[in-house]
């Protein structure tokens, strides 16, 4: 079977440097992804890590260890806006997505 | 392009009654997604299509609930009978590859 597991809240300051772990347990793995949801909104795609290391765009990096069945998403110079939930999400052999129970972070002033 | 795009935005109907849920996807995109969320079970898997053929509906609650995709650009989710349980936010999300999808605002679906 195919599971996901992360941190249920986060709290971090405007500002600051915040980290969400991912770890994941699969039958074959084709990469991982991060999606960002506001309150009321839908879930948007942020980032795919397909191969091992820091992938970066703009304030928000992911990084991928495929022998540690680990990954983060990291978000730097905070701010308000993105208070949100962050899901992580891995690709299953039957081209479905398997989500994570998502991360709550709460950006405070 | 408009994006994912699903109607009605919200729904308010009584238990027992019908309800069906409308997707546009996306041009272009070979697969379609029915999702259902409640801060109980958080984002569940439905239905989901490819090349408009259902290709796994594992997730799918119930005989009560049932997706048709008569072609590429059209697909709806129906709940007959609706029940209370059934209140959510329902996405339909498509896309063209295995790793990033294309969600649409979703219906929130309120059942009395």
């Amino acid at each position: 079977g195919q599971s996901l597991e992360q941190p249920s809240e986060v709290t971090a300051v405007e500002g600051a440097i915040v980290q969400i772990n991912c770890t994941y347990q699969t039958s074959g793995f084709y990469g991982l992804s991060w999606y960002q949801q506001h309150d009321g909104g839908a879930p948007t795609f942020l980032s795919y890590n397909a191969l091992d290391g820091l992938e970066e765009t703009g304030r928000f990096s992911s990084f991928l260890s495929r022998s540690d069945s680990y990954g983060y998403l990291l978000l730097q110079e905070l701010q308000m806006k993105d208070s949100a939930s962050y899901f992580c999400a891995v690709p299953s052999n039957t081209d479905k997505l398997i989500f994570g129970t998502g991360t709550r972070l709460q950006v405070f002033p | 392009d408009a994006g994912v795009i699903q109607s009605p935005r919200h729904e308010v109907t009584e238990m027992g009654q019908e309800v069906t849920l409308r997707c546009k996807p996306i041009s272009g995109h070979d697969y379609l997604f029915w999702y259902r969320q409640t801060m109980m079970r958080g984002l569940e898997l439905l239905i989901y299509f490819n090349n408009n053929v259902p290709i796994d509906d594992s997730g799918m609650p119930e005989d009560r609930f049932s997706a048709k995709m008569p072609n590429a650009s059209f697909s709806t989710l129906k709940i007959q009978p609706s029940e209370p349980r059934d209140s959510a936010v329902y996405f339909c999300a498509s896309s063209s590859d295995r790793y990033e999808q294309y969600f649409g605002p979703g219906t929130r679906l309120t059942v009395t």
